[in-house]
């Protein structure tokens, strides 16, 4: 059975600060993707980033990193230089085989 | 496109009341599904469908009925409801292949009294 475990159910930081938003996932497949998702607070849900297990390579996008570590089943989200405008509920995902697990998300509030 | 849609966006049940949650997407994608979200426990699958005619169960299917009758339309039933039902519903699709990412509908706010 798939399992994604987000940690940290709420993180507060000051505009321009980095922050990490943590993800370990369970899976016994060798074949399975991952994914992180955004939940502004007008509720839609936004796709961030996708991963498969083969691919390690880290990704950069603007101000957003990901990071995704096989030995320690991680898939964890960078932001830089925090906005206010990054608030919101973020979720990590794994799919294997039709049915996507999700985290527990985590809730990201940045004050100016 | 429209993306993926849902009726309606809000609605209060009382407890033992059926109800269709009508969802329907416009890009030909043979993968859809259904999931709830609770506070502090994510989006959680009901119903999933890899194409018209075919549905299998998720991870809390009891209380709900789905059918595909159409690639477009993805309906999901509540036979009775009950106040645990009350739920943020959300309706996603998918291209084939696990690899794509699902787009999601606007979401469904019930209330069960």
């Amino acid at each position: 059975a798939q399992k994604v475990t987000q940690a940290q159910t709420e993180i507060s930081v000051v505009e321009k600060e980095d922050v990490t938003l943590d993800c370990v996932y369970e899976t016994r497949d060798t074949t399975y993707y991952l994914f992180w998702y955004k939940q502004p607070p007008s509720g839609e849900l936004v796709f961030l980033i996708r991963r498969n297990s083969f691919d390690e390579q880290n990704e950069i996008s603007g101000r957003y990193s990901w990071n995704f570590q096989k030995s320690t089943s991680s898939f964890n989200f960078t932001i830089t230089a925090s906005q206010v405008v990054d608030s919101a509920v973020y979720f990590c995902a794994q799919d294997a085989g039709n049915m996507l697990t999700f985290g527990g998300g985590t809730r990201l509030m940045v004050k100016p | 496109n429209a993306g993926v849609t849902q009726t309606p966006k809000f609605q209060v049940l009382k407890t033992g009341q059926s109800m269709t949650l009508q969802c329907a997407q416009d890009m030909n994608h043979e993968y859809m599904s259904w999931y709830r979200q609770d506070p502090g426990m994510g989006l959680r699958l009901i119903h999933y469908s890899v194409g018209a005619g075919i549905t299998d169960q998720g991870e809390v299917p009891n209380g709900y009925n789905v059918s595909r009758s159409t690639t477009e339309d993805f309906p999901l039933r509540l036979l009775s409801a009950a106040p645990s039902q009350t739920s943020v519903y959300f309706c996603a699709s998918r291209a084939s292949g696990h690899y794509y990412e699902q787009y999601f509908g606007p979401g469904t706010r019930l209330t069960v009294t």
